[in-house]
């Protein structure tokens, strides 16, 4: 079955950068693109960018251009997420999530609580 | 302020039927599909509708999905209380590039 394993919960500080990863396994790698979804406590979901793991392209929203950087590791089937500059405001949960070209969203990972704190 | 446009709130008693509207635009849902997603508590979101009105193996049929013009709509029949959760549409933007994602329907079972 298609599973996305994130990393645990990171604690960082403004200023620092952070970098969550997300192991897939149950499905074939190449097929399918990485999307990363963000949400605040009590907040909606919010898109950051997708990436296609065995090309490398990338498309990120508009806010978080030159903040964030997707990447993979495709003999690991991870892909990561970083994301630097963090503001107090970037306290959310992140999520990964599978994309058939073409299509949608279908499987999210659990979740990585990323809190920024002083 | 999201691209799409859901009520806030929801409700209706066990058995009822209940409708989530979103509303969006010709750079959205005038070319793309319309997704669903229900988020209970403390989990992650999981696929419930997919391409306007498709359901993946598991979801019941009590939840149904269409989409005319530039609006999505989700349906629940049969109301339980286990139906209780946030309830997000979602949709590619050509314009933006990117998904958007509607700001979220909170359905309370009465």
């Amino acid at each position: 079955q298609v599973q996305l394993v994130q990393s645990g919960a990171e604690v960082k500080k403004p200023g620092a950068s952070v970098k969550v990863s997300c192991k897939a396994s149950g499905y074939t790698f190449s097929i399918y693109d990485f999307n990363w979804v963000r949400q605040a406590t009590g907040q909606g979901l919010e898109w950051m960018g997708w990436m296609n793991p065995i090309s490398g392209d990338t498309g990120y929203a508009q806010k978080f251009q030159g903040r964030v950087t997707m990447t993979s590791n495709t003999p690991l089937t991870t892909a990561y997420m970083e994301l630097s500059s963090l503001r107090s405001d970037d306290t959310a949960v992140y999520f990964c999530t599978r994309a058939e070209r073409g299509g949608g969203i279908d499987y999210w990972g659990p979740g990585s609580l990323v809190t920024v704190s002083s | 302020q999201s691209v799409l446009t859901q009520p806030p709130s929801a409700s209706g008693t066990p058995g009822q039927r209940v409708t989530i509207s979103c509303s969006g635009s010709s750079s959205n849902f005038g070319s793309n599909h319309a997704h669903w997603y229900q988020q209970l508590t403390e989990t992650a979101p999981k696929l419930l509708i997919y391409r306007d009105n498709q359901r993946p193996s598991g979801v019941p049929d009590r939840f149904s999905g269409s989409k005319s013009g530039t609006s999505a709509s989700l349906a629940i029949t049969g109301l339980r209380s286990e139906d209780e959760a946030d309830y997000y549409c979602a949709v590619w933007d050509d314009s933006l590039s990117g998904w958007v994602f509607g700001g979220g329907t909170k359905l309370t079972v009465l």
